[in-house]
C-alpha cells in the first residue's frame, strides 16, 4: 500500500517562498504529483516528478529524492491566490492509481 | 474543449435512497476514476475503470456501484448500504498508462443526506 505525509496547514506572507513537504511509503512508484485545491473546487495539476531532482515551472518548483520517499513543492514570489490546499499524490504501478495525502491548506497573508 | 463534465453539482439523498452520479468525458482517456473527499481530508479511491465493461474496487467501494459500458462514460450510484455518503465526489481520467499530466478532474459533486 501507499502512505503519505504532509503537513496540514502552513502560513507564509504575501511575496514570500514557501516550502511544503511530503514524504511516502510506497509498494510501487511511478511517479509524484502536485495539486491545487481552492475551497470548493477540483484539483488541478501543479507538477510532475518522476526521476530525481528538481522540475521548475514559472513560480512553482518541485523536487524528489526516491531513495529518501521526499517531494516538496516550493512556491515563490507568493500571492494572495496561491491561499489554497496542495495535494501530494504517488501513482503506483497498477493501473495508473494516485493515492493522495490529505493535503496542506496554506494561508498567504498580506 | 476537451473535458470532463460531472453533474449534478449538489445532489441531495434522502435515507434509503440510491443516487446516480454522472461523469462523461470526451478526452478518449482509457482510465477513469471516482473519489471520495471528506472534509480536510486527501481524496480516497472508491472504483476505477482502465478499459470498457471492466472496473476494480478502490479503497472505499463498499455501498457504491458503477458500470463503464461507453468509454466515455463512469456513473457511480451511491446506494443505500452506504451509511455515512455525505461528501464530495470526484471523477477524474488519464491515459491508461498515465502520463506527466495525471488526473483530469471535473467540477465534483457535493452529496448530502437530507
Amino acid at each position: 500500500g501507499q502512505n503519505i505525509d504532509q503537513p496540514t496547514e502552513m502560513t507564509a506572507t504575501e511575496g514570500a517562498i514557501v516550502q511544503i513537504n511530503c514524504t511516502y511509503q510506497t509498494s510501487g512508484f511511478n511517479g509524484l504529483f502536485w495539486y491545487q485545491q481552492h475551497a470548493g473546487e477540483a484539483p488541478t495539476f501543479l507538477s510532475y516528478n518522476v526521476l530525481d531532482g528538481l522540475e521548475e515551472k514559472g513560480r512553482f518548483s518541485s523536487f524528489l529524492s526516491r531513495s529518501k520517499g521526499y517531494s516538496y513543492l516550493l512556491l515563490k514570489e507568493l500571492q494572495m491566490k496561491d491561499s489554497a490546499s496542495y495535494l501530494c499524490a504517488v501513482r503506483g504501478t497498477n493501473a495508473g492509481k494516485s493515492t493522495f495525502g490529505d493535503g496542506t491548506t496554506l494561508t498567504v497573508k498580506p | 474543449d476537451g473535458g470532463i463534465t460531472q453533474s449534478p453539482k449538489y445532489l441531495f439523498r434522502k435515507e434509503g435512497q440510491n443516487v446516480t452520479l454522472s461523469c462523461e468525458q470526451n478526452l478518449n482517456h482509457d482510465a477513469m476514476y471516482w473519489y471520495r473527499q471528506d472534509p480536510g481530508q486527501g481524496l480516497r479511491l472508491i472504483y476505477y475503470s482502465q478499459i470498457v465493461n471492466d472496473f476494480q474496487k478502490g479503497d472505499i467501494a463498499e455501498g457504491y456501484s458503477v458500470s463503464r459500458e461507453k468509454k466515455e462514460s463512469f456513473p457511480l450510484t451511491v446506494t443505500s448500504a452506504q451509511k455515512n455518503p455525505t461528501a464530495f465526489y470526484l471523477c477524474a481520467s488519464s491515459t491508461w498508462t498515465g502520463d506527466n499530466y495525471g488526473y483530469t478532474f471535473g467540477s465534483g459533486t457535493r452529496l448530502t443526506v437530507v
